[in-house]
């Protein structure tokens, strides 16, 4: 079974200040990893991805994740926040073996950008 | 936006009814799936189809249903709804590994 874990209900940080979300996940196999945000009342929309390759993903928006295979970790990282960036942060998981394309998501980290 | 559209975006219904959900999928995808987002959590995964072919589900009664039509849009069916069905209700399309997901339907059981 696949599961991802976002240890933090809420991070806050200073408009500009660097702004890490932690994830961590669990699969079987080699793990295609993603990241989504979600607005009020909206959809989920796609940031970025890893499957295979260099471990620092870069994705919309200026964001990045880090792809960790000892620590089973891909965190969510932008240098600068804007108070644009706050919402809710969705990490994801799919085992690239499972035979279908089941995504696994944690509960969701809601980033609060303060101006 | 991803071009995936979901309908209608409100939706309110009463214990025991039933309910269709409707989405289509970004053009070329093949593959569509359906979640269900409860208030405060993360989206859990109902089922998949795969060129109108259920190919996987999640931990959900059969109760909940769906097709996938040959232009790939789907449907989501549930029956006898329960108050525990209010919640969001998102598809997301796909064409290789990445789900594109559109704004959902909230639906409200009474």
């Amino acid at each position: 079974a696949q599961s991802v874990a976002q240890p933090e209900d809420q991070v806050n940080v200073a408009e500009g200040n660097p702004l890490t979300v932690k994830c961590t996940y669990s699969v079987s196999g080699n793990p295609y990893l993603f990241w989504y945000v979600q607005y009020p009342n909206r959809g989920l929309q796609f940031l970025l991805k890893y499957i295979t390759g260099d471990n620092l993903v870069k994705g919309s928006y200026g964001f990045e994740a880090e792809f960790n295979k000892s620590q089973t970790s891909f965190h969510l990282k932008k240098p600068s926040a804007l108070v644009s960036d706050s919402a809710l942060y969705f990490c994801a998981v799919r085992d690239i073996g499972g035979g279908y394309q089941k995504v696994t998501f944690g509960t969701g980290t809601k980033l609060q950008v303060i101006p | 936006e991803t071009g995936v559209t979901q309908s209608p975006t409100h939706l309110i219904k009463t214990r025991g009814q039933q309910v269709t959900l409707r989405c289509s999928s970004q053009s070329g995808h093949n593959t569509v799936s359906w979640y269900q987002q409860a208030l405060g959590q993360g989206p859990q995964f109902i089922f998949q189809y795969y060129r109108e072919e259920e190919n996987g589900r999640g931990n959900f009664p059969p109760r909940f249903s769906g097709l996938q039509f040959p232009n790939y849009s789907s449907e989501l069916n549930v029956n006898a709804l329960e108050l525990d069905d209010s919640a969001l209700y998102l598809c997301a399309s796909s064409l290789g590994g990445t789900q594109y997901f559109g704004p959902g339907t909230r639906l409200l059981v009474l």
